[in-house]
C-alpha cells in the first residue's frame, strides 16, 4: 500500500515563497503517475492546485499558473510545491495526493501553512 | 474556472435517503463521464466515494451510489448512518482547466 507524507515548513512570510515536498513509500510507488497538490483555506472548500506526471509535464489551475511549480524527483520518491508570492490568502492545509484515470485516488494527511509575519 | 456548485448542507435522520447535486457546465460534468466524490472528516484525509459517476472503490458500501444528468452529478446515500456525517465534494475533469471540485457540502445526520 502506497502513503504519503507531506512536509515543509509551518509558517511562511508574506510575499515569500511556500515550498512542501510529498515522500511516497509504501509498495507500487512505481505505480504512482500523476501527483497532485490540493489545499483547503480555513473554513473553505478543496482546491486544486495542479498535477504533475512523473515525465515532468505538469497541468495548473488558472489560479495559480502564474506563481505555482511542481516537480517529481522520482530517485527520492518525491514530488515539491513551490508557490511564490504568497499572501495571507494562501493560509491553508495543503495536501498531497496520487491521481490514476481522472480520479484522486490516495491522499496524505495534509500540512498547515501559515502565512504571516 | 469556477467552482462546481453544490448545496451548502443536506440533512437526514438515520435510515434515510439523501442526495447531494453538484452542478457543472457542458466543459465539465455535461461533457465526461470523469466526476468523483470524496467524503471528508474534520482532520483526515479525504477518502474517494465515487469515480466515473458511478463506480465505487473497493471498501465502499453500496449504500453509496452515484449519477448525472446532463450537467448534473448526485451522490445519494441510503441508510443514513452517524459515520455518514462529513463533507462531501464532487470533482470533475474539464476541457478548461483541467481539474475542478466542487464547493462543498456538509452532511449532518439529525
Amino acid at each position: 500500500q502506497v502513503h504519503l507524507l507531506e512536509s515543509g515548513p509551518g509558517l511562511t512570510k508574506p510575499s515569500g515563497t511556500l515550498s512542501l515536498t510529498c515522500t511516497v513509500s509504501g509498495d507500487s510507488t512505481g505505480n504512482v503517475h500523476w501527483w497532485n497538490w490540493v489545499r483547503q483555506p480555513p473554513g473553505k472548500g478543496l482546491e486544486w492546485i495542479g498535477e504533475v506526471h512523473h515525465s515532468g509535464t505538469s497541468n495548473y489551475s488558472p489560479s495559480f499558473k502564474s506563481r505555482v511549480t511542481m516537480s517529481v524527483d522520482m530517485s527520492k520518491n518525491q514530488m515539491s510545491l513551490s508557490l511564490r508570492s504568497v499572501t495571507a490568502a494562501d493560509t491553508a492545509v495543503y495536501y498531497c495526493a496520487t491521481s490514476v484515470s481522472y480520479r484522486i485516488d490516495l491522499w496524505g494527511r495534509g500540512t498547515l501553512v501559515i502565512v504571516s509575519s | 474556472q469556477s467552482a462546481l456548485t453544490q448545496p451548502a448542507s443536506v440533512s437526514g435522520s438515520p435510515g434515510q435517503s439523501i442526495t447531494i447535486s453538484c452542478a457543472g457546465t457542458s466543459s465539465d460534468i455535461g461533457g465526461y463521464n470523469y466526476v468523483s466524490w470524496y467524503q471528508h472528516h474534520p482532520d483526515k484525509a479525504p477518502r474517494l466515494m465515487m469515480y466515473g459517476v458511478s463506480n465505487r472503490p473497493s471498501g465502499i458500501s453500496n449504500r453509496f451510489s452515484g449519477s448525472k444528468s446532463g450537467n448534473t452529478a448526485s451522490l445519494t446515500i441510503s441508510g443514513l448512518l452517524a459515520e455518514d456525517e462529513a463533507d462531501y465534494y464532487c470533482y470533475s475533469y474539464t476541457s478548461t482547466t483541467a481539474y475542478v471540485f466542487g464547493t462543498g457540502t456538509k452532511v449532518t445526520v439529525l
